[in-house]
């Protein structure tokens, strides 16, 4: 089955700066690649989604890249602001099912 | 809107206890899942569904029972609840054409 690893676990940034997380996937049939928000006490948010035919996407702040053939997919935030503090969860998934998260990443903003 | 509703935001049960957590959503999707979320471990997924009465292992079944008699209604099911079953446990739905999935707002389960 699909195993999903996330990489770093934790990661601070300054106000303004950039932020990177890092996935990686193993199932090649896998074909839609989403990154979820969760802020504390609430259920898990859609910020931004690829699909397997697509190598990068961008809204605003945030943008995501995908390399298909390293099986490796990536969420770029910049200019962080302290309500992007947060964790943020990398999934994989084929057609929608057996949808696989990653272990998350705490994101903190420092002012 | 999608909706997710999972049927209680918190339980506390006894050890040995059947416990049922109810999930239902209103947007027709033909897949659901059932996740426990613990600190530092994400996500992790129990069982998910693609159809009626279909059912398919996630990554840690084990203690764990689904049913789906229902497109809309995927229960989750504890056969005899342990203190290791603490957890948050959330519910999710997507079709095959979006994939997007959409979370219920969790349930808190606590086994004394």
């Amino acid at each position: 089955g699909e195993n999903v690893e996330q990489h770093p676990s934790t990661l601070s940034v300054q106000e303004g700066d950039s932020a990177v997380i890092k996935c990686t996937y193993s199932d090649s049939a896998s074909n839609y690649f989403p990154w979820y928000k969760q802020e504390l006490g609430k259920r898990p948010q859609l910020i931004i989604d690829i699909r397997s035919n697509v190598g990068e996407k961008k809204d605003q702040r945030i943008a995501v890249t995908l390399n298909k053939t390293a099986k490796h997919f990536s969420l770029h935030i910049t200019e962080t602001q302290p309500e992007d503090s947060a964790v943020y969860f990398c999934a994989a998934t084929s057609y929608g099912q057996n949808f696989v998260f990653g272990p998350g990443t705490r994101l903190s903003v420092l002012p | 809107d999608v909706k997710v509703t999972q049927s209680s935001r918190y339980l506390v049960k006894r050890t040995g206890e059947k416990v049922f957590l109810e999930c239902v959503q209103d947007m027709d999707h033909e897949n659901m899942f059932w996740y426990r979320q613990d600190p530092g471990l994400g996500l992790r997924l129990i069982y998910f569904s693609y159809d009626v009465k279909m059912k398919e292992k996630g990554d840690i079944p084990e203690g764990y029972s689904v049913s789906r008699e229902k497109k809309e209604r995927f229960s989750l099911i504890l056969e005899s609840a342990s203190t290791n079953q603490t957890s948050m446990y959330l519910c999710a739905s997507s079709t095959g054409t979006v994939a997007e999935a959409f979370f219920g707002q969790g349930t808190r389960l606590t086994v004394v």
